[in-house]
Protein backbone atom coordinates (compact mmCIF):
# COMPACT_ATOMS: atom_id res chain seq x y z
CA UNK A 1 0.00 0.00 0.00
CA UNK A 2 1.26 3.28 -0.56
CA UNK A 3 2.51 5.72 1.92
CA UNK A 4 1.19 9.42 2.94
CA UNK A 5 2.21 12.50 3.79
CA UNK A 6 0.10 14.69 6.31
CA UNK A 7 0.88 17.82 8.06
CA UNK A 8 1.20 17.29 11.70
CA UNK A 9 -1.36 19.52 13.09
CA UNK A 10 -3.89 22.37 11.89
CA UNK A 11 -5.89 24.42 13.57
CA UNK A 12 -9.58 25.98 12.58
CA UNK A 13 -11.81 28.39 13.25
CA UNK A 14 -15.24 27.28 14.52
CA UNK A 15 -17.71 27.40 11.43
CA UNK A 16 -14.82 27.77 9.11
CA UNK A 17 -14.11 25.76 6.56
CA UNK A 18 -11.14 22.66 7.86
CA UNK A 19 -9.33 21.57 4.75
CA UNK A 20 -6.78 19.05 5.55
CA UNK A 21 -4.42 17.83 2.66
CA UNK A 22 -2.98 14.56 2.17
CA UNK A 23 0.15 13.42 -0.02
CA UNK A 24 0.17 10.35 -1.93
CA UNK A 25 2.12 10.64 -4.54
CA UNK A 26 3.73 6.59 -4.87
CA UNK A 27 -0.65 5.68 -4.99
CA UNK A 28 -0.91 3.21 -8.01
CA UNK A 29 -4.04 3.23 -9.95
CA UNK A 30 -5.81 0.19 -7.90
CA UNK A 31 -5.40 2.18 -4.62
CA UNK A 32 -8.15 4.19 -2.96
CA UNK A 33 -7.69 7.10 -0.85
CA UNK A 34 -9.75 6.64 2.73
CA UNK A 35 -9.91 9.06 5.53
CA UNK A 36 -10.65 8.14 9.28
CA UNK A 37 -10.50 10.28 12.56
CA UNK A 38 -10.01 9.77 16.07
CA UNK A 39 -11.50 11.64 18.75
CA UNK A 40 -9.08 11.80 21.73
CA UNK A 41 -9.55 8.18 23.30
CA UNK A 42 -12.07 6.59 21.39
CA UNK A 43 -11.81 4.05 18.44
CA UNK A 44 -11.36 5.54 14.71
CA UNK A 45 -13.97 6.41 12.68
CA UNK A 46 -14.64 5.69 8.67
CA UNK A 47 -15.02 8.94 7.33
CA UNK A 48 -15.37 9.01 3.26
CA UNK A 49 -12.91 6.97 0.31
CA UNK A 50 -12.63 7.80 -2.82
CA UNK A 51 -10.72 6.23 -6.21
CA UNK A 52 -10.52 9.59 -8.80
CA UNK A 53 -13.74 11.36 -8.67
CA UNK A 54 -14.63 14.15 -6.06
CA UNK A 55 -16.56 12.24 -3.19
CA UNK A 56 -19.27 14.53 -0.72
CA UNK A 57 -20.97 12.45 1.93
CA UNK A 58 -22.54 14.11 4.79
CA UNK A 59 -19.67 14.51 7.14
CA UNK A 60 -17.25 15.86 4.52
CA UNK A 61 -16.08 16.12 0.85
CA UNK A 62 -13.03 14.41 -0.39
CA UNK A 63 -10.93 16.13 -3.68
CA UNK A 64 -8.57 13.64 -5.22
CA UNK A 65 -6.46 15.93 -7.94
CA UNK A 66 -6.43 14.98 -11.24
CA UNK A 67 -2.95 13.13 -11.55
CA UNK A 68 -4.14 11.40 -8.17
CA UNK A 69 -1.14 12.32 -5.66
CA UNK A 70 -2.42 14.25 -3.23
CA UNK A 71 -6.38 14.94 -1.82
CA UNK A 72 -7.87 17.15 0.40
CA UNK A 73 -10.28 16.45 2.96
CA UNK A 74 -12.66 19.10 3.55
CA UNK A 75 -14.99 19.40 6.49
CA UNK A 76 -17.15 22.46 5.58
CA UNK A 77 -18.31 24.37 8.21
CA UNK A 78 -16.14 22.95 11.42
CA UNK A 79 -17.22 22.69 15.16
CA UNK A 80 -15.79 21.95 18.36
CA UNK A 81 -17.02 18.31 18.15
CA UNK A 82 -14.48 17.63 15.00
CA UNK A 83 -11.89 18.36 17.03
CA UNK A 84 -9.37 14.57 16.18
CA UNK A 85 -7.39 13.02 14.44
CA UNK A 86 -7.57 12.57 10.74
CA UNK A 87 -5.80 9.49 9.07
CA UNK A 88 -5.22 9.73 5.02
CA UNK A 89 -5.10 6.18 4.50
CA UNK A 90 -4.56 4.31 0.89
CA UNK A 91 -4.87 0.92 -0.15
CA UNK A 92 -6.25 -1.12 -2.21
CA UNK A 93 -9.49 -2.55 -1.69
CA UNK A 94 -10.29 -6.01 -1.04
CA UNK A 95 -6.74 -6.24 0.06
CA UNK A 96 -5.72 -9.54 1.63
CA UNK A 97 -7.62 -9.18 5.08
CA UNK A 98 -9.04 -5.76 4.49
CA UNK A 99 -6.23 -4.70 6.31
CA UNK A 100 -5.30 -0.61 7.24
CA UNK A 101 -2.11 1.30 7.61
CA UNK A 102 -2.84 4.10 10.31
CA UNK A 103 0.24 6.62 10.22
CA UNK A 104 0.71 9.57 12.00
CA UNK A 105 -2.41 11.89 11.04
CA UNK A 106 -3.50 15.19 11.51
CA UNK A 107 -4.26 16.59 14.80
CA UNK A 108 -6.92 19.13 14.01
CA UNK A 109 -8.04 21.55 16.08
CA UNK A 110 -11.27 23.29 16.13
CA UNK A 111 -11.00 26.54 17.87
CA UNK A 112 -13.82 29.34 19.24
CA UNK B 1 -28.26 -1.42 18.82
CA UNK B 2 -25.31 -3.29 16.31
CA UNK B 3 -21.88 -2.75 17.17
CA UNK B 4 -18.11 -3.53 19.04
CA UNK B 5 -17.71 -3.65 22.34
CA UNK B 6 -14.09 -4.18 24.18
CA UNK B 7 -13.80 -4.44 27.81
CA UNK B 8 -12.68 -3.28 30.21
CA UNK B 9 -12.55 0.14 29.05
CA UNK B 10 -9.35 0.10 31.98
CA UNK B 11 -7.10 -2.67 32.84
CA UNK B 12 -4.46 -2.54 35.65
CA UNK B 13 -2.08 -5.69 35.76
CA UNK B 14 1.12 -6.64 37.70
CA UNK B 15 4.18 -7.20 35.02
CA UNK B 16 4.48 -11.09 34.32
CA UNK B 17 0.94 -11.40 34.35
CA UNK B 18 -1.18 -12.61 31.00
CA UNK B 19 -4.15 -10.60 30.57
CA UNK B 20 -6.95 -11.18 27.78
CA UNK B 21 -8.74 -8.40 26.18
CA UNK B 22 -12.67 -8.79 24.87
CA UNK B 23 -13.74 -8.30 22.01
CA UNK B 24 -17.36 -8.82 20.67
CA UNK B 25 -19.48 -8.12 17.80
CA UNK B 26 -23.05 -8.17 16.14
CA UNK B 27 -22.96 -6.99 13.46
CA UNK B 28 -22.15 -10.22 11.54
CA UNK B 29 -18.70 -9.50 10.41
CA UNK B 30 -16.37 -11.75 8.84
CA UNK B 31 -12.95 -9.99 9.51
CA UNK B 32 -11.83 -8.62 12.88
CA UNK B 33 -8.54 -6.74 13.76
CA UNK B 34 -6.24 -5.87 16.52
CA UNK B 35 -4.75 -2.40 16.88
CA UNK B 36 -2.31 -1.32 19.38
CA UNK B 37 -1.71 2.70 19.84
CA UNK B 38 0.76 4.47 21.86
CA UNK B 39 0.47 7.76 22.71
CA UNK B 40 0.71 10.18 19.75
CA UNK B 41 1.24 7.66 17.54
CA UNK B 42 -0.98 6.13 14.84
CA UNK B 43 -2.41 2.41 15.22
CA UNK B 44 -0.37 -0.62 14.77
CA UNK B 45 -2.07 -4.01 13.49
CA UNK B 46 -1.23 -6.81 15.96
CA UNK B 47 -3.43 -9.93 14.46
CA UNK B 48 -6.45 -10.54 12.31
CA UNK B 49 -8.89 -12.92 11.78
CA UNK B 50 -10.45 -13.20 8.56
CA UNK B 51 -12.97 -16.41 9.78
CA UNK B 52 -13.58 -18.41 11.99
CA UNK B 53 -10.96 -20.86 13.17
CA UNK B 54 -7.71 -18.65 11.29
CA UNK B 55 -5.96 -15.96 12.15
CA UNK B 56 -2.81 -13.93 10.53
CA UNK B 57 0.03 -12.18 12.17
CA UNK B 58 0.05 -8.77 12.23
CA UNK B 59 2.87 -5.99 11.70
CA UNK B 60 3.30 -6.62 15.44
CA UNK B 61 2.36 -9.92 17.17
CA UNK B 62 5.47 -10.87 19.17
CA UNK B 63 4.60 -11.24 22.44
CA UNK B 64 0.51 -11.73 21.82
CA UNK B 65 -2.04 -14.39 20.64
CA UNK B 66 -5.78 -14.61 19.86
CA UNK B 67 -8.46 -16.72 18.78
CA UNK B 68 -11.24 -16.71 17.15
CA UNK B 69 -13.91 -19.57 18.26
CA UNK B 70 -16.54 -17.61 17.94
CA UNK B 71 -17.31 -15.09 14.77
CA UNK B 72 -18.72 -12.55 17.38
CA UNK B 73 -15.61 -12.85 19.19
CA UNK B 74 -11.94 -12.34 18.67
CA UNK B 75 -10.10 -11.82 22.72
CA UNK B 76 -6.43 -10.76 22.50
CA UNK B 77 -3.89 -11.92 25.48
CA UNK B 78 -1.17 -9.50 25.99
CA UNK B 79 1.45 -12.36 27.53
CA UNK B 80 4.68 -11.69 29.92
CA UNK B 81 6.33 -11.91 26.93
CA UNK B 82 5.50 -8.52 25.35
CA UNK B 83 7.90 -5.76 26.93
CA UNK B 84 6.09 -2.78 26.51
CA UNK B 85 2.22 -4.37 26.91
CA UNK B 86 1.25 -0.94 27.87
CA UNK B 87 -0.60 0.76 25.51
CA UNK B 88 -4.64 1.56 24.28
CA UNK B 89 -5.85 -1.13 22.56
CA UNK B 90 -8.33 -1.48 19.44
CA UNK B 91 -10.61 -3.85 18.19
CA UNK B 92 -12.53 -3.39 14.85
CA UNK B 93 -14.47 -5.69 12.73
CA UNK B 94 -15.63 -5.66 8.50
CA UNK B 95 -17.65 -7.01 6.23
CA UNK B 96 -15.12 -9.28 4.05
CA UNK B 97 -17.83 -8.58 1.53
CA UNK B 98 -15.96 -5.73 -0.52
CA UNK B 99 -16.39 -3.61 2.28
CA UNK B 100 -13.75 0.09 2.71
CA UNK B 101 -15.15 0.18 6.13
CA UNK B 102 -13.44 -0.96 9.46
CA UNK B 103 -15.57 -0.47 12.65
CA UNK B 104 -13.85 0.29 15.82
CA UNK B 105 -14.48 -0.01 19.17
CA UNK B 106 -14.15 1.85 22.25
CA UNK B 107 -10.48 0.32 22.97
CA UNK B 108 -9.44 -0.88 25.88
CA UNK B 109 -6.51 1.01 28.00
CA UNK B 110 -4.08 -1.54 29.42
CA UNK B 111 -1.25 0.03 31.96
CA UNK B 112 1.17 -2.65 33.80
CA UNK B 113 3.17 -1.95 36.37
Amino acid sequence: DAKTTQPTSMDCAEGRAANLPCNHSTISGNEYVYWYRQIHSQGPQYIIHGLKNNETNEMASLIITEDRKSSTLILPHATLRDTAVYYCIVRVANNAGNMLTFGGGTRLMVKP
Amino acid sequence: DGGITQSPKYLFRKEGQNVTLSCEQNLNHDAMYWYRQDPGQGLRLIYYSQIVNDFQKGDIAEGYSVSREKKESFPLTVTSAQKNPTAFYLCASSSMAGSYEQYFGPGTRLTVT
